[in-house]
């Protein structure tokens, strides 16, 4: 079945900026997300990119795909303490496919 | 933005009372939900893909009798947690998608944090 990969924690410190990787298996993936998920709370969607895409940039968020490795990274310019979360890599086959989460990467920004 | 609202936010009850949940898409209209749950630091996984007007697909290890979804109108999916106990403590999210917008991304709910005693 699908597989989606992360490192389970980081730190930087802030203005530092963050770059949280993430690794999948399904090479039929189509969508590829990030979300943040703060403590107790729900989940809010960062950004996503279609699999035909190499590069998003949207603000401080700049995500980078390499299809051929099935490697995505979510870069945070100048972190801030309020972009401590988990954050969650993401996949879908599909429009109406399943989502399959990876397994969230902690950010902790130091002061 | 399309709003995907869920309720209640948390649940706390009795061994062996059953909890349902509901999940809302607020400004659009949605044939299929999504549960998942999520333990205590960890991923999400999820338990069932929920088709209005028809029987949801559960995903394997889900009890379906246990788990029971309706989705009885293209807005509106239950999940209800019958006889709950402590072992399915856990935060429960699910999400939407609007039809007819295959390139979009799903829009989640805020999540019920549900806890048995």
């Amino acid at each position: 079945g699908e597989d989606v990969e992360q490192s389970l924690f980081l730190s930087v410190r802030e203005g530092d900026s963050s770059v949280i990787n993430c690794t999948y298996t399904d090479s039929s993936s189509t969508y590829l997300y990030w979300y943040k998920q703060e403590p107790g709370a729900g989940l809010q969607l960062l950004t996503y990119i279609f699999s035909n895409m190499d590069m998003k940039q949207d603000q401080r968020l700049t995500v980078l795909l390499n299809k051929k490795d099935k490697h995505l990274s979510l870069r945070i310019a100048d972190t801030q303490t309020g972009d401590s979360a988990i954050y969650f890599c993401a996949e879908s086959s599909g429009g109406y496919q399943k989502v399959t989460f990876g397994t969230g990467t902690k950010l902790q920004v130091i002061p | 933005g399309a709003v995907v609202s869920q309720h209640p936010s948390r649940v706390i009850c009795k061994s062996g009372t059953s909890v349902k949940i509901e999940c809302r898409s607020l400004d659009f209209q949605a044939t299929t939900m999504f549960w998942y749950r999520q333990f205590p630091k960890q991923s999400l996984m999820l338990m069932a893909t929920s088709n209005e007007g028809s029987k949801a697909t559960y995903e394997q290890g889900v009890e379906k009798d246990k788990f029971l979804i309706n989705h009885a109108s293209l807005t509106l999916s239950t999940l209800t947690v019958t006889s709950a106990h402590p072992e399915d403590s856990s935060f429960y999210i699910c999400s939407a998608r609007e039809d007819g917008t295959a390139d979009q991304p799903q829009h989640f709910g805020d999540g019920t944090r549900l806890s048995i005693l």
